[in-house]
């Protein structure tokens, strides 16, 4: 079965900074492409960044995180990471890691880590 | 980045209707769409892939279609558990984007 189990969230304020980290079993992860994917309170779906399976070189971001969040995978652990820095309150969302099939199309998602940015 | 807008915004159904959300892009994406539904308090599932192919396990009542800039999502007979916000997705490039949802409610 496969598993996505997102960690690291919490309250962190204005300007601080945060790494969620996503376990994955059930599948060769080291094959696939991932994603992270935000949803502030009461809205909709936000893509942020994407990492290529075999390739750490090969990332692409959201503008409103491009510059302050940071995408990495770690395939000998089956992890991949978010670190975000400069966090902003607009930041404060629920986290969810995905699976993306091969085009861009996300089959299997964490529970998702909430991230509160307050003072 | 590409403008994806589904109508309606929310829509009130009976058990065993015929529904339909739309989404179309503000350019041309091929059928790099995909459908999602998401339940109060639980991640998002994959529904539909590049416009039409349905995600395994997925029931049958599901479809998809379109092409280009226009896109279609049909539940053929709505049941109880149907009830949940749908957002669209292109996948034709990134910044990938969703489309702001269509919260469907039970009338």
């Amino acid at each position: 079965e496969v598993q996505l189990v997102e960690s690291g969230g919490g309250l962190v304020q204005p300007g601080g900074s945060l790494t969620l980290s996503c376990a994955a079993s059930g599948f060769p992860f080291r094959t696939y492409n991932m994603n992270w994917v935000r949803q502030a309170p009461g809205k909709g779906l936000e893509w942020l960044s994407y990492i290529r399976s075999s390739s750490s070189t090969s990332m692409y971001y959201a503008d409103s995180v491009k510059g302050r969040f940071t995408i990495s995978r770690d395939n000998a652990r089956n992890s991949l990471y978010l670190q975000m820095n400069r966090l902003r309150a607009e930041d404060t969302a629920v986290y969810y890691c995905t699976r993306d099939r091969g085009w861009g199309e996300f089959d299997s998602w964490g529970q998702g880590t909430r991230v509160t940015v307050s003072s | 980045d590409i403008q994806m807008t589904q109508s309606p915004s929310s829509l009130s159904a009976s058990v065993g209707d015929r529904v339909t959300v739309t989404c179309r892009a503000s350019q041309t994406i091929s059928t790099y769409l995909n459908w999602y539904h998401q339940k109060p308090g639980e991640a998002p599932k994959l529904l539909i892939y590049t416009a039409s192919s349905l995600q395994s396990g997925v029931p049958s009542r599901f479809s998809g279609s379109g092409s280009g800039t226009d896109f279609v999502l049909t539940i053929s007979s709505l049941q109880p558990e149907d009830f949940a916000t749908y957002y669209c997705q292109q996948s034709y490039s990134t910044p990938y984007t969703f489309g702001q949802g269509t919260k469907l409610e039970i009338k």
